[in-house]
């Protein structure tokens, strides 16, 4: 059965310091891959998204993310985290399912940023 | 502005009375879904519906009912809710089934059964 793995529950980094957010997934094929955002009290917006070609994508708010086929992972990278940035983020994938393409998520990894 | 919209933001009930989650897009999407988010599960679909009259369950279908009258409109219903369907709800939509457009949404409802 497909399934995405976010290893990390919580992750805590120093503002302006790096960040590495880690998703596996489990699928046959390449899926479309995507990671999505949820602020306190918000809904999910839509950091960045692969489907085909660069495997380098870059999305909203300085965050790029990594497709690597060979481990199937989408790691999500920013070079410098902002105090803004303290959120949820989750890895999802989108597989065929009856006629359309079903999003599965992870678990979500909670990001805060000391200052 | 494109959105979605769910009301109400928050709920406290009792057990056994129902409530519907109403959910309304402004884009003229024809997928809409339904997910739930409980800690360390991530968000978990309910039902989905890919057109008007057009609906199916999800992962998690077990005690929700969901109706798409109108293209706009997807709503949750819970006829008799049980103190484990306490969670957070999304109601989320999208251009196309196909998977190439992104899903919208809602703010969320959190929904608490006593």
């Amino acid at each position: 059965a497909q399934s995405v793995t976010q290893p990390d529950i919580h992750i805590t980094v120093s503002e302006g310091a790096s960040l590495e957010l880690r998703c596996n997934y489990s699928y046959g094929a390449t899926p479309y891959l995507f990671w999505y955002v949820q602020s306190p009290g918000q809904g999910l917006q839509l950091l960045l998204k692969y489907f085909s070609g660069d495997t380098l994508v870059q999305g909203i708010k300085g965050f790029e993310a990594e497709f690597k086929r060979s481990q199937s992972s989408f790691n999500l990278r920013k070079p410098s985290v902002h105090w803004s940035d303290a959120a949820e983020y989750f890895c999802a994938v989108g597989v065929p399912f009856r006629g359309y393409n079903k999003l599965i998520f992870g678990a979500g990894t909670r990001l805060a940023v000391h200052p | 502005e494109a959105q979605v919209t769910q009301n109400p933001r928050y709920l406290i009930t009792v057990t056994g009375k129902k409530l519907t989650v109403t959910c309304s897009q402004n884009m003229n999407h024809e997928y809409m879904s339904w997910y739930r988010q409980d800690p360390g599960l991530g968000l978990r679909q309910i039902y989905y519906s890919m057109n008007v009259e057009v609906t199916d369950k999800g992962d998690v279908p077990e005690g929700y009912k969901v109706s798409r009258k109108e293209k706009r409109n997807f709503p949750l219903i819970l006829e008799s809710p049980s103190p484990n369907q306490t969670s957070l709800y999304f109601c989320a939509s999208s251009l196309s089934r196909q998977g190439d457009q992104p899903q919208h949404f809602g703010d969320g409802t959190r929904l608490s059964i006593l």
